[in-house]
């Protein structure tokens, strides 16, 4: 138990749709950041917020988008589906040691 | 953007057995990382490894850091079902860049 936990766990959109996923972090952890992981790959880094600020972004187009609040909980957007991002996407916390917490990932298909 | 080779890519062996997977990089890690995801989940941590040439030991796996800050590898003695997983690397930075990850399945 991590004590970050994202919903959905499971998703099917179709290619062009927009899709929001979500977050729970542990309370305290002002750092959450996303990963895309594909099939049979390592997990991808998307971006990270450090107290509701976007500080450091990987090779992803700005479609994919995100937001963390007060509440530490945090959103990742992507905008216009294509099939490519299908993927298990995680998400995970840090603590004061900088030790990552992942979440169980939701899994996302795109038709 | 720090680039890591994980090796094998796949392993699967017997339970009792024993079994070395390795991390490189043509950079210096400052710290490096090693997690376990078994399916369904999330990356689980196993260990930070900071000095180069260190040795950590946790119950029958063991990982090593190069001497050089280059490489990494994990021994795990008398393989068991539970060993089971996806094993990847990561230097450990804040934003954590990851192996592709060697897929290991330990059959009963």
């Amino acid at each position: 138990e991590t004590g970050v936990t994202q919903s959905p766990t499971h998703l099917i959109k179709t290619r062009g749709q927009q899709v929001t996923l979500r977050c729970s972090s542990q309370s305290g952890h002002n750092t959450v950041s996303w990963y895309q992981q594909a099939l049979g790959q390592g997990p991808q880094f998307i971006f990270q917020y450090y107290r509701e600020e976007e500080n450091g972004r990987g090779n992803f187009p700005p479609r994919f988008s995100g937001l963390q609040f007060p509440n530490y909980s945090s959103e990742l957007n992507v905008n216009a589906l294509e099939l490519d991002d299908s993927a298990l996407y995680l998400c995970a916390s840090r603590d004061g040691k900088n030790i990552q917490y992942f979440g169980a990932g939701t899994r996302l298909s795109v038709l | 953007t720090q680039l890591l080779e994980q090796s094998p890519q796949f392993l699967s062996i017997q339970e009792g057995e024993n079994l070395t997977v390795y991390c490189n990089s043509s950079s210096v890690f400052s710290s490096l990382q090693w997690y376990r995801q078994e399916p369904g989940e999330g990356p689980v941590l196993l260990v930070t490894v900071v000095t180069g040439g260190e040795v950590k030991k946790l119950k029958r796996l063991t990982f090593q850091f190069g001497d050089a800050r280059k490489d990494s590898s994990l021994h795990i003695t008398a393989a068991q079902p539970g060993d089971t997983g996806l094993y990847l690397c990561n230097q450990g930075a804040q934003k954590l860049v990851f192996g592709q990850g060697t897929r290991l399945t330990i059959n009963p």
